[in-house]
């Protein structure tokens, strides 16, 4: 029972550069977000979808876009990334999207951005 | 803005201590969540408790809930060195996701 894989793991990009963040969950969830994680800052809510088809902006969208795939693949895409990107992402998911449902984890893409 | 602020920012006992961690936040909630994270890890949730409740436990875990003070509180009892880990408190002020603390790191020495 995979539950929430994030790929890569580690990345490293140069300032300008573009890539796609993958997620995908295996536990029929309607809702995914994706977090970052800065020193100090605990998690941040970037992006969500509560459900498919359907996105909206969380705390810090800015240089950020997603993509809800399907039900299963929730994708966070840098256009041109920035050192102020250098972070670690975490992808989630709950049932529904009631906020009275836990969310479960992918372990994390660290990204380092020069 | 972060809505869930935990307190201490740090914590260092020795196994078989107690360890407590608070969280506060600054608008009305409906329910608040406690999540765990060990080193290079997901977060992994330990508990979730109503705003009509006031206290529930699981297993070694306590949480209290005082909504008039707007604060929670995270009680570990009997702590283990594999309880050494980050300690986060969500809230769902946000009404549409829930809103993460900046977390308490819990170190259990042997």
């Amino acid at each position: 029972n995979a539950g929430v894989t994030q790929t890569p793991k580690f990345q490293v990009l140069k300032t300008g550069q573009s890539m796609t963040l993958q997620c995908a969950q295996d536990m029929n969830h309607n809702s995914m977000y994706w977090y970052r994680q800065d020193p100090g800052m605990g998690l941040r809510l970037i992006y969500y979808s509560a459900s498919e088809g359907t996105t909206d902006k969380g705390e810090v969208p800015n240089g950020y876009n997603v993509s809800r795939l399907n039900k299963r693949e929730f994708s966070l895409r840098l256009e041109s990334a920035a050192p102020s990107q250098t972070s670690v992402y975490f992808c989630a998911s709950s049932q529904g999207g009631g906020l009275n449902e836990k969310l479960f984890f992918g372990s994390g893409t660290q990204l380092s951005v020069l | 803005s972060q809505q869930g602020e935990e307190d201490p920012q740090a914590l260092s006992i020795q196994e078989g201590e107690n360890a407590t961690m608070n969280c506060s936040y600054k608008t009305s909630i409906n329910n608040l969540q406690w999540y765990r994270q060990n080193s290079g890890r997901g977060l992994v949730h330990l508990i979730l408790i109503r705003s009509n409740e006031r206290e529930k436990h699981s297993g070694r875990l306590r949480v209290t809930l005082d909504t008039s003070k707007k604060s929670s509180s995270l009680l570990i009892t009997a702590s283990r060195a594999a309880d050494t880990a980050s300690y986060f408190c969500a809230t769902d002020a946000r009404r549409t996701a829930l809103i993460f603390g900046k977390g308490t790191t819990l170190s259990v020495s042997s």
